[in-house]
């Protein structure tokens, strides 16, 4: 398996654009999570899914963010309108059902919001 | 609230030192998991290890070892005879409970660690 596949790898945008970005988890696993990384809160949960249902968006920031899972190879995190501070690694993550299973990332997307 | 402490931000060895990078976690559950990710510089996060709260055992793989300690809730870390290419952000993480995953995690700050020839 190619493992997580995230895209775009980096994108750029001015402050007010709409991004949205893309993640193909692995082939058989059933959650699927969205991470954030940036220097002053760290790594942060944003939302994840299970079978494609979300199940815990309260480390969404604000309503300019939201994902979707319509299928069950692929999500998207799209925030609009843009921000500065949106600026972040935007990792996507998936794993298998069993309650002990590990997280598998994609290799983030880089944001940055001009 | 459940908490991860890495309170080494940074770490410089020689090449061949031993080194251990501590992680202290808080949690009210009983039954957690932990883990730990490598973040090389190209940014990616590696899983390394997961160890759940009720296996205290030790483990080593190959260079790396890992010492779980429930009376003292840590979750060391240890690179034996370290190298360059362990130069990388090490990430300790929690799982949090009652989820129906391991993966909803709460992670440390990270120790960067260098590893210099």
């Amino acid at each position: 398996d190619a493992g997580v596949i995230q895209s775009p790898r980096h994108e750029v945008t001015e402050m007010g654009q709409e991004v949205t970005l893309r993640c193909k988890p692995i082939s058989g696993h059933d959650y699927l999570f969205w991470y954030r990384q940036t220097m002053m809160r760290g790594l942060e949960l944003l939302i994840y899914f299970n079978n494609n249902v979300p199940i815990d968006d309260s480390g969404m920031p604000e309503d300019r963010f939201s994902a979707k899972m319509p299928n069950a190879s692929f999500s998207t995190l799209k925030i609009q309108p843009s921000e500065p501070r949106d600026s972040a690694v935007y990792f996507c993550a998936s794993s298998l059902t069993a309650s002990s299973a590990e997280a598998f990332f994609g290799q983030g997307t880089r944001l940055t919001v001009v | 609230a459940q908490k991860v402490t890495q309170a080494q931000t940074e770490i410089s060895v020689v090449e061949k030192e031993d080194v251990t990078l501590d992680c202290v976690y808080e949690t009210r559950d009983t039954t957690y998991y932990l883990f730990w990710y490598k973040q090389p510089p190209s940014g990616e996060l590696v899983f390394l290890i997961r160890r759940n709260s009720f296996d205290e055992q030790n483990e080593i793989s190959g260079r790396y070892s890992w010492n779980f300690q429930k009376s003292t809730s840590s979750f060391n870390f240890t690179i034996t005879a370290s190298q360059v290419v362990d130069s990388a952000v090490y990430f300790c993480a929690l799982s949090e409970p009652n989820t129906g995953t391991a993966s909803k995690l709460t992670f440390g700050t990270g120790t960067r660690l260098q590893v210099t020839l």
